[in-house]
């Protein structure tokens, strides 16, 4: 089956620690995006990707860092600088970049404490 | 003004209704507009894409208006299964996809 996955779930941090969100896909789609959704709130776009070895930082890249070292793979990085990490997280996958449809991950709900 | 506005709701219709969302977009350079549905904490899945000359699937209606920038989206003969958030979502030039703050439909038996 084709798709994306994102891994774990639930994840449950204290405050100050580094966090690593994992997202996979094999749809073969050259461009990655990690977006943040919080109650309420539309979609803020926090770094993407378009190929390998490449990324772009989003709306709100601060206390995020990514690498995309592989096609498949986009993982996420929440540092302790991240004032407001507590949200889900979504990632997603398009074709190329811009004008595509992007699909999306089950998402990681992040809880920190 | 907000790149993609959307009216959040609830709209609240009883099943067989027929219901539409519209959403208006700032940027007139914008090229491609899509509908998406999200379930309660779940990830938003594409519904349709929306071309220059409206298009349809099944129930399902979306319609393009560049001059007055809004999309719409008209719901027939709504089911149970129907009641969601429904997200606006339009490209902001090449760099990447804008999405609305999503209208929530709640449809009742």
């Amino acid at each position: 089956d084709g798709g994306i996955t994102q891994s774990p779930k639930y994840l449950f941090r204290k405050e100050g620690q580094n966090v690593t969100l994992s997202c996979e896909q094999n749809l073969n789609h050259d461009a990655m995006y990690w977006y943040r959704q919080d109650p309420g709130q539309g979609l803020r776009l926090i770094y993407y990707s378009q190929i390998v070895n490449d990324f772009q930082k989003g709306d709100i890249a601060e206390g995020y860092s990514v690498s995309r070292e592989k096609k498949e793979s986009f993982p996420l990085t929440v540092t302790s600088a991240q004032k407001n990490p507590t949200a889900f997280y979504l990632c997603a996958s398009s074709m190329g970049q811009g004008a595509y449809e992007q699909y999306f991950g089950p998402g990681t709900r992040l809880t920190v404490t | 003004r907000k790149e993609v506005e959307q009216d959040p709701g609830p709209f609240n219709v009883p099943e067989g209704a027929t219901v539409a969302f519209n959403c208006t977009y700032s940027n007139s350079a914008s090229q491609s507009f899509f509908w998406y549905r999200q379930d309660c904490r779940k990830e938003p899945k594409l519904l349709m894409s929306v071309y220059s000359s409206g298009n349809e699937d099944g129930r399902f209606t979306a319609q393009l208006n560049r001059a007055s920038q809004y999309i719409s989206l008209l719901i027939r003969d709504s089911k149970l299964s129907d009641s969601a958030t429904y997200l606006c979502v339009v490209n902001a030039g090449f760099q990447k996809l804008v999405f609305g703050t999503g209208t929530r439909l709640l449809v009742s038996p």
